[in-house]
């Protein structure tokens, strides 16, 4: 079985500033690995795929690296917007898909 | 526009039975794979099922196999979820997805299953 593991659980964040999501994986996934971002009370949005490949519609200060067992999501400036949760999901093991545990990014 | 709508959701006792539907449309939905994941209030997202294109093959997490059946009719562009011997642990949203290249997901808006005495 794969295990994901975010890191932090809860990220505080000044509008504006930097926020780094780590999701550590328990093995290769090579590059199979996508971002999904969750508001409350709606369902999950696609934002990376293939580790750093943007989904259609997605702002350009979202961005994605990492390969093997070690990814980042990193929000270069956040806007009121993107407080929400994020979550990241293997699709190595296609169908057989799994997500980490969620990253909340919350208003410091 | 793709659009995924389920229903069959509600309030059951332990032991009981649902079956969850998901509508499809917006695209030729006999052309791609679906996954049901569902959230528990408060938690993250977990896995469910998988059904293929053409309802061939079929997967399931270890926590709902022997309980939960997956299935779709493509002349009706729907998939569905028949849950039995339902417990507490299955109390939560329940999305479908659509697979649209092997492990990315498009989704519903989730239908809530409760599961109560």
């Amino acid at each position: 079985e794969v295990v994901m593991t975010q890191s932090p659980a809860t990220l505080s964040v000044s509008p504006g500033e930097r926020a780094t999501l780590s999701c550590r994986v328990s093995q290769s996934v090579s590059g199979n690995l996508a971002w999904y971002q969750q508001k409350p009370g709606q369902a999950p949005r696609l934002l990376i795929y293939a580790a750093s490949k943007r989904a259609a519609g997605i702002a350009d200060r979202f961005s994605g690296s990492g390969s093997g067992t070690e990814f980042t999501l990193t929000i270069s400036s956040l806007q009121s917007e993107d407080f929400a949760v994020y979550y990241c999901q293997q699709y190595n093991n296609w169908p057989l898909i799994t997500f980490g545990g969620g990253t909340k990014v919350e208003i410091k | 526009e793709v659009q995924l709508v389920e229903s069959g959701g509600g309030i059951v006792q332990p032991g009981g039975s649902l079956r969850l539907s998901c509508a499809a449309s917006g695209f030729r939905f006999s052309s791609y794979s679906i996954h049901w994941v569902r959230q528990a209030p408060g938690k993250g997202l977990e896995w469910v099922s998988y059904i293929s294109t053409s309802g061939a093959s079929r997967h399931y997490a270890d926590s709902v196999k022997g309980r939960f059946t997956i299935s779709r009719d493509n002349a009706k562009d729907s998939v569905f979820l028949q849950m039995n011997g339902l417990t507490a642990e299955d109390t939560a949203v329940y999305y479908c997805a659509r697979d649209w290249d092997g492990g990315k997901l498009d989704w519903g808006q989730g239908t809530l299953v409760t599961v109560s005495s």
